[in-house]
Order: C-alpha cells, then sequence, then structure tokens
C-alpha cells in the first residue's frame, strides 16, 4: 500500500494567517490527490481533489498544488471556522489510504 | 440535495455482530461507488470497505477481510456493513461517503454521512 506522511502532525496559527500542509506519498501517485477537513462530530468534507481542483461550495482562500510525491495545500487567510484537522488522501491505487492528520489549532 | 444518514452503530461485546447503515438521499444511488471510511479514538480516517454502483464488485482492507461484508439495497437507497467476529479494534465511528465519480470508483469521497459509534468492549 502506498504510504501518505504528513507535515506538520500539529500546528497554531492566528486569525488571517498564511497557512501550508505537507503531504508526501512513498511513491508517485501523479496528481490523484485529495485534502479532507475534519471537525470533531462533523463529516469530513472534501476540499481539493486532483491535487489542484478546487470542490464545489468550497471558498477560493483553499487551493491544492504538487504532483509525484511530493504536495501542498494552502489556506492564504485563515478563518475561525478553518481550525480542524485536514487529512491528504491518494486515490491513485487501492487502497485509498490517508495521511495522519494536521491538527490546526487557534494561537 | 445529497445526504447519506449513518446508523446501526452501538456497543457490542467482543465475537458479536452488528449491522451499520446508510440511507442515501438527493442522487441516484445505483450509479455510485460508495464506501466505509472509520476513524479509531485519538486516530486517523481509515478506507474500510468500498462498492461498485451496481453491487457487483466489493473490496475490504485487510484488516477487517472474511468479517465484514459491505452491501447495497437500490430499492432501498441503503449501503450496508455486516460486521462480524468484532474485536477491541474495531472500535471506532463509521462513516459511509458517497464516491465522486458518476458510474465508476474514483476513490474520492466528495459526500459524507455523520458517522455512527461502534464500541466493542466487555
Amino acid at each position: 500500500d502506498i504510504q501518505m506522511t504528513q507535515s506538520p502532525s500539529s500546528m497554531s496559527a492566528s486569525v488571517g494567517d498564511r497557512v501550508i500542509i505537507a503531504c508526501r506519498a512513498s511513491q508517485t501517485v501523479s496528481t490523484f490527490l485529495n485534502w479532507y477537513q475534519h471537525k470533531p462530530g462533523k463529516a469530513p468534507k472534501l476540499l481539493i481533489f486532483a491535487a489542484s481542483s478546487l470542490y464545489s461550495g468550497v471558498p477560493s482562500r483553499f487551493s491544492g498544488s504538487g504532483s509525484g510525491t511530493d504536495f501542498t495545500l494552502t489556506i492564504s487567510s485563515l478563518q475561525p471556522e478553518d481550525f480542524a484537522t485536514y487529512y491528504c488522501q491518494q486515490s491513485y491505487s487501492a487502497p485509498g489510504t490517508f495521511g495522519q492528520g494536521t491538527k490546526l489549532e487557534i494561537k | 440535495e445529497v445526504q447519506l444518514l449513518d446508523s446501526g452503530g452501538g456497543l457490542v461485546q467482543p465475537g458479536g455482530s452488528l449491522r451499520l447503515s446508510c440511507a442515501a438521499f438527493g442522487f441516484t444511488f445505483s450509479s455510485y461507488a460508495m464506501t466505509w471510511v472509520r476513524q479509531a479514538p485519538g486516530k486517523g480516517l481509515e478506507w474500510v470497505s468500498s462498492i461498485s454502483g451496481d453491487g457487483g464488485t466489493t473490496y475490504y482492507a485487510d484488516s477487517v477481510k472474511g468479517r465484514f461484508t459491505i452491501s447495497r439495497d437500490k430499492s432501498k437507497n441503503t449501503l450496508h456493513l455486516q460486521m462480524n467476529s468484532l474485536r477491541a479494534e474495531d472500535t471506532a465511528v463509521y462513516y459511509c461517503a458517497k464516491d465522486l465519480g458518476w458510474g465508476g470508483a474514483t476513490r474520492i469521497w466528495d459526500r459524507w454521512g455523520q458517522g455512527t459509534l461502534v464500541t466493542v468492549s466487555s
């Protein structure tokens, strides 16, 4: 199975900050890389698919980039509702493995 | 509006069984692959099982193969996960999720249920 590793595992930031979360695959996944946001007690939400495509309804402050094995999720200006855990997930091959998550907390 | 409503979780003893359900609304259920993903306490998301739109093809994580069975009822627009021989390590919130792609399995999950908690403990 392809292993996904995110960094950092947790971080704190302030409203208005620019935040970058990294994700690395153990082998190439081309651009078959997706990002989800998950808040406690809520359903996970798809943010970005195919590395850089913004899912319908997701604010434009979220963006994704990368290909091959290295990817990033960028939040251009943090809003209060963005504090959550973020997961990358590869959809290149079965099973669609997730990274361990990056918990984004308020500074 | 697309909605997925998970149900069926609860407390069960090790070795016991439980059947989860996920009622789907707002889309052509039989046209989309469906998936179960779980999150153990304090852990991340883990893919469990998927089923094709027509129900003819199923996939399982090694950790549940031979114990869990995924199925779908197109007459009721409902997804199921039959869980047998449950272990403590199966304790988790279980989410059903809809595939993004019409017709095929993209392994991109664009809509999720709210989750149902399964606790395996004596």
